[in-house]
C-alpha cells in the first residue's frame, strides 16, 4: 500500500530564506508526482509535476527534484515571501493507464509553511 | 478559460440528512475524482470518472456514491450524514490521453458541515 509521508508538519522561516520540504513515498512504482499549494480553507493549485521518467521540474522559485529509486522528492523554494505562506501537499500517481483505476492521486498530509516579513 | 467549479461553496446539514456536491470540470477535460479532505489531513480519494463510467472508488462507504453526466460534470452525493463527513469536498479533472501527462487540476471546494 502506498504511503506518502511530508517532513517537517509545520515550518517557519524568516523572509528572503531558501527552504527545502520533503516528501517521501513508500512504493516506487508511481507515475508521476504532483506538489500543490492550498491556502487556508481553499482548493489545491498545482505548482510543478514531474513524471516519473523525469530527475526534476522548475517554475519560477520552484524546483521540484524526484528521487523514485529511494522514494524521495523534494520542493525547493528560493528567496522566500511571506506570500508564500500556505500548505505545500505532495502527492503520488500510482498508474498511467488513462482512465483506469490507479488514476488517483495519494496524499501526504501537508507541510505548513510560515514566512515571516 | 475557466478552472474547475464546485457548488454550493458552503453547505451546513444535520446528521441523517442527504446532500448533493456539483462539480464542472475544464473545458475539454473527460475525467473528474472527487477527494475529501478532513482538517489538518490531505485529501483521500473517493471516486473517479471517465467517460461518464466509474473507474475508481476509494475506501468510503456506499453511503457515498457519484455519477458523471453527458457534458462531463459530475455529482457526489452522500446519504445519511454522520458528524465524520464534515470536510472539505474536492473536484479535480483531467485531459487524459495514453501518451498524456494527465495532470489533475482542483476546483475551490464545497466545504460540508454537519451538525
Amino acid at each position: 500500500k502506498q504511503e506518502v509521508t511530508q517532513i517537517p508538519a509545520a515550518l517557519s522561516v524568516p523572509e528572503g530564506e531558501n527552504l527545502v520540504l520533503n516528501c517521501s513515498f513508500t512504493d516506487s512504482a508511481i507515475y508521476n508526482l504532483q506538489w500543490f499549494r492550498q491556502d487556508p480553507g481553499k482548493g489545491l493549485t498545482s505548482l510543478l509535476l514531474i513524471q516519473s521518467s523525469q530527475r526534476e521540474q522548475t517554475s519560477g522559485r520552484l524546483n521540484a527534484s524526484l528521487d523514485k529509486s529511494s522514494g524521495r522528492s523534494t520542493l525547493y523554494i528560493a528567496a522566500s515571501q511571506p506570500g508564500d505562506s500556505a500548505t505545500y501537499l505532495c502527492a503520488v500517481r500510482r498508474g498511467e493507464d488513462p482512465g483506469g483505476s490507479q488514476g488517483n492521486l495519494i496524499f501526504g498530509k501537508g507541510t505548513k509553511l510560515s514566512v515571516k516579513p | 478559460d475557466a478552472g474547475v467549479t464546485q457548488s454550493p461553496t458552503h453547505l451546513i446539514k444535520t446528521r441523517g440528512q442527504h446532500v448533493t456536491l456539483r462539480c464542472s470540470p475544464i473545458s475539454g477535460h473527460k475525467s473528474v475524482s472527487w477527494y475529501q479532505q478532513v482538517l489538518g489531513q490531505g485529501p483521500q480519494f473517493i471516486f473517479q470518472y471517465y467517460e461518464k463510467e466509474e473507474r475508481g472508488r476509494g475506501n468510503f462507504p456506499d453511503r457515498f456514491s457519484a455519477r458523471q453526466f453527458p457534458n462531463y460534470s459530475s455529482e457526489l452525493n452522500v446519504n445519511a450524514l454522520l458528524l465524520g463527513d464534515s470536510a472539505l469536498y474536492l473536484c479535480a479533472s483531467s485531459y487524459l490521453s495514453l501518451a498524456g501527462v494527465n495532470e489533475q487540476f482542483f476546483g475551490p471546494g464545497t466545504r460540508l458541515t454537519v451538525l
